[in-house]
């Protein structure tokens, strides 16, 4: 069956940077887009941004402009999610998400704590 | 950006009842919005798609309609299982945005 398997949680201190990746398997990597979206403790989801793992080609929400950069490996159908400069607001669930007619599949959510 | 806001935040209701969340988009996104379920601890689940297509596998007694601006997600037979909190999203133009969520909650 189709499964999203990301890395393991993190604690970071802040202005450090975080690299999550998100292992797809069982259907074709490069045929379906993959988003990342987190949800902070207790609030709602925030879409962070989306990549085409085929040709790598990226869209990212303008919150995270200049700071997130998403990046595929087809040889593993591996794609990482690297977010930089890191503050207490970013202590959050971060989760990869394959979008087919919406986002229909979802990883278990890597917890990254960003504490000193 | 394309803002989503979600009625009511929070909605109290029994097993047995008929739910109806809606959700409101700043601009019009023709069909293009998606419902999704969440229980604590657990990634979100896809309920519905393009505003009315019921994912494969979901319970029949979710339902979702609308277009433009304006969608409903309707639970007719509100299930124990059903308690969560439920997100519309939007696609349209190459950006994404959630609504802020809806909480339904035993009465």
């Amino acid at each position: 069956q189709v499964q999203l398997v990301q890395s393991g949680a993190e604690v970071k201190p802040p202005g450090a940077s975080v690299k999550v990746s998100c292992e797809a398997s069982a259907y074709p990597f490069t045929d379906y887009y993959v988003h990342w979206v987190r949800q902070a403790p207790g609030q709602g989801l925030e879409w962070m941004g989306i990549i085409d793992p085929s040709g790598g080609s990226t869209t990212y929400s303008q919150k995270f402009q200049g700071r997130l950069t998403l990046t595929s490996d087809t040889s593993t159908s591996t794609v990482y999610m690297h977010l930089r400069s890191l503050t207490s607001g970013d202590t959050a669930v971060y989760y990869c998400a394959r979008w087919g007619w919406g986002l229909d599949y979802w990883g278990q959510g890597t917890l990254v704590t960003v504490s000193s | 950006d394309i803002q989503m806001t979600q009625s009511p935040s929070t909605l109290s209701a029994s097993v047995g009842d008929r739910v109806t969340i809606t959700c409101r988009a700043s601009q019009s996104i023709s069909s293009w919005l998606a419902w999704y379920q969440q229980k604590p601890g657990k990634a979100p689940k896809l309920l519905i798609y393009k505003a009315s297509d019921l994912e494969p596998g979901v319970p029949s007694r979710f339902s979702g309609s609308g277009s433009g601006t304006e969608f409903t997600l309707t639970i007719s037979r509100l299930q124990p299982d059903d308690f969560a909190i439920y997100y519309c999203q939007q696609y349209n133009s190459y950006s994404w945005t959630f609504g802020q969520g809806t909480k339904v909650e035993i009465k």
